[in-house]
């Protein structure tokens, strides 16, 4: 079973502050995605990172995909309350199966006013 | 609006209790899936579908079966409902790696 091990679980703070939450494999992904998910609905996703060292920029929101694809973080700068949510990574293609992605538990992101 | 959609929204059951959740998308995507997400336990695939005529087994297939009517339709159902079942459910499509998942709104189920 490939795990992906998302960090820190909660994440609470102040609207203009900077943040980045971790996501950690042992194992290698073909790709990787980040998807954010508000109560009441189901994950939307974000990106998706392919090569290893890749960055994209997402308006405020700037993702890295780990030089070995082992890895990847996400950085929002200036958070707003807009922001709020569960942040999941899911990796892609580890062990031969590019059927199904493997899911991290989450950073469960909340931006106070 | 293109999409997944995923019927009922809310169900309460009585333990041992049997029901089909469906899930239906637009886009033409090959591959399908469902998923339970439960607090702590992230999301965890049940069953998928990478095309149609074809399923196999996720990490928690135990108390469930599903039908790949067609490209468009994946179903899910519980035989015999159990209180362990009660979670949210979501049903996700896509047409290939390594482009992402689309998801549905999800089913609440409780089972009691």
């Amino acid at each position: 079973t490939q795990l992906l091990e998302q960090s820190p679980q909660f994440l609470s703070i102040q609207e203009g502050e900077n943040l980045t939450v971790y996501c950690n494999s042992s194992s290698v992904f073909s790709s990787l995605q980040w998807y954010r998910q508000e109560p009441g609905e189901g994950p939307v996703l974000l990106v998706t990172v392919v090569t290893g060292g890749e960055v994209k920029k997402l308006k405020r929101l700037t993702f890295q995909f780990g030089d070995a694809r082992k890895d990847s973080s996400l950085h929002i700068t200036a958070a707003q309350p807009g922001d709020t949510g569960l942040y999941l990574c899911a990796g892609d293609g580890s062990g031969g199966s590019n059927y199904k992605l493997t899911f991290g538990k989450g950073t469960l992101l909340t931006v106070n006013p | 609006n293109a999409g997944v959609t995923q019927t009922p929204k809310f169900q309460v059951l009585k333990t041992g209790q049997s029901m089909t959740l469906q899930c239906a998308q637009d886009m033409n995507h090959n591959s399908m899936y469902w998923y339970r997400q439960d607090p702590g336990m992230g999301l965890r695939l049940i069953y998928y579908s990478a095309s149609e005529g074809t399923t196999d087994k996720g990490e928690v297939p135990n108390g469930y079966n599903v039908s790949r009517l067609n490209k468009r339709e994946f179903s899910l159902r519980l035989e015999s409902a159990a209180p362990s079942q009660t979670s949210v459910y979501f049903c996700a499509s896509r047409e290939d790696a390594p482009y992402g998942y689309t998801f549905g709104s999800g089913t609440r189920l409780t089972v009691v």
